[in-house]
């Protein structure tokens, strides 16, 4: 059984601080990485992706993966209160089937 | 580009009926999955459509199935509802351009199924 491990939070941070969501998956062999913003009542949109090794910047979004320590991490600066909502994490295996496999993502909250 | 459209976006039913839910692709994707997210979960995989077959499927009973069009529509019928279906149903497309790696997975509005 392939996992994706997040801890469901909720994790709370002041108004232009950095934070940091973990994700870690079991199958090594894991070859794409995404993350996922999920509003309360809406469905997911996809923030970031990562394939590589190393960090990946995207405006105020730096997505962080480290294969040998098989965990992905997304860091967000500058917090804004609307940057409240779960985030999700999603890995595809190794095997050949590209079939994303979710987290049960991080409520993040960020307060004024 | 139009985006993934489900419908329809509320649905309420009863135990032991059957239900079918509809998903359009966005423009320019071949591939559907099907993922159920109950509250406070993560989207569980129910399976996944490429070229009108079924590509790959998860821990979910034969009372799920589903199909894709020509077109690249998709429909998930779930036959004798029980409780625990009520969920919100998420359909989400992407491209399979055959390089071994597809495209992300972007997701529609979904379809919020209870169960009395």
């Amino acid at each position: 059984q392939k996992e994706v491990e997040q801890n469901s939070g909720p994790l709370s941070v002041p108004e232009g601080a950095i934070a940091s969501l973990n994700c870690t998956y079991s199958d090594r062999g894991s070859q794409s990485f995404f993350w996922y913003r999920q509003y309360s009542g809406k469905s997911p949109e996809l923030i970031m992706f990562i394939y590589s090794n190393g960090d990946k910047e995207d405006g105020r979004f730096t997505a962080q993966l480290n294969k040998a320590s098989q965990y992905v991490s997304l860091l967000i600066r500058d917090s804004q209160p609307s940057d409240s909502a779960t985030y999700l994490c999603a890995v595809t295996a190794s095997g050949g089937s590209y079939i994303p496999t979710f987290g049960r993502g991080t409520s993040l909250i960020v307060h004024p | 580009e139009t985006g993934v459209t489900q419908s329809p976006t509320h649905l309420i039913k009863t135990r032991g009926q059957q239900v079918t839910l509809r998903c359009s692709s966005q423009s320019g994707h071949n591939t559907v999955s099907w993922y159920q997210q109950a509250l406070g979960q993560g989207p569980q995989f129910i399976f996944q459509y490429y070229r009108e077959e079924e590509n790959g499927r998860g821990n979910f009973p034969p009372r799920f199935s589903g199909l894709q069009f020509p077109n690249y529509s998709s429909e998930l019928n779930v036959n004798a509802l029980e409780l625990d279906d009520s969920a919100l149903y998420l359909c989400a497309s992407s491209l399979n351009a055959g390089t071994g790696r597809n495209s992300p997975l972007h997701f529609g509005n979904g379809t919020r199924l209870t169960v009395t």
